[in-house]
């Protein structure tokens, strides 16, 4: 079975410091990972996934994100937040031999302040 | 090019009416999922259709829930009757393949929120 769990469900972070949302999985086969942004009545926007390849992963608007196989974790950072990265943050495993199903975690609320 | 497109935005109505929500997704997109999201969590998958075929609906309540894609194009998620508890919203997602691995992504519409008063 797969799961995901957000540790945290809300993170306060002051505008140009450093964001760590983090997420730990659980999987019993080797597993994608993604991370997910959802604005206020936006879509879920996709902002970077692991597929098996390079283990730090690279996405959109400065966010990255580590996949750690010991740890079990895909942490998700940025080195200096801006008011705009203020939403909710989606991290999600999936499993091609389950016909790549979305398991998605809680969510965790990153607010920005000034 | 245009995004997954769902309608109406917001539907309030109330317990034991019958409700139904659309979705178009992204063209040439084959697979098509609905997802139920209550507030405060992740959304969870309810349906995935391959092209017309529904190949995962195990979570769907089939009690008062269905889904068609006749055409194997845009889709229709019924709920009837509403209950209280359906209050949440409704989110429609497409991906090119549904199951190959490198190009699964996922798309996701604005979503449907419904409220059952």
């Amino acid at each position: 079975a797969q799961s995901v769990t957000q540790l945290d469900s809300h993170v306060s972070v002051s505008e140009g410091t450093p964001v760590l949302l983090r997420c730990n999985y659980s999987s019993s086969y080797s597993p994608s990972l993604f991370w997910y942004v959802q604005h206020p009545n936006k879509g879920l926007q996709l902002l970077l996934k692991y597929t098996s390849a390079a283990t730090l992963v690279k996405g959109i608007n400065g966010f990255e994100a580590e996949f750690k196989k010991s740890e079990t974790s895909f942490h998700l950072t940025k080195p200096s937040a801006h008011m705009s990265d203020a939403a909710e943050y989606f991290c999600v495993v999936s499993n091609y031999n389950q016909g790549g199903k979305l398991i998605f975690g809680q969510g965790t609320e990153l607010s920005v302040k000034p | 090019e245009a995004g997954v497109v769902q309608s109406p935005r917001y539907k309030i109505i109330e317990k034991k009416q019958p409700v139904a929500f659309w979705c178009n997704p992204i063209s040439g997109h084959n697979t098509l999922y609905w997802y139920l999201q209550n507030l405060g969590q992740g959304p969870e998958l309810l349906i995935r259709y391959e092209n017309e075929e529904a190949v995962d609906d195990s979570q769907l309540p089939k009690d008062r829930f269905s889904a068609e894609r006749l055409k194997g194009v845009d889709s229709t998620l019924k709920i009837q009757p509403a209950e209280l508890g359906d209050s949440a919203v409704y989110l429609c997602a497409s991906s090119l393949h549904g199951t190959s691995f490198l190009s699964n992504e996922q798309f996701f519409g604005p979503g449907t929120r419904l409220t059952v008063l």
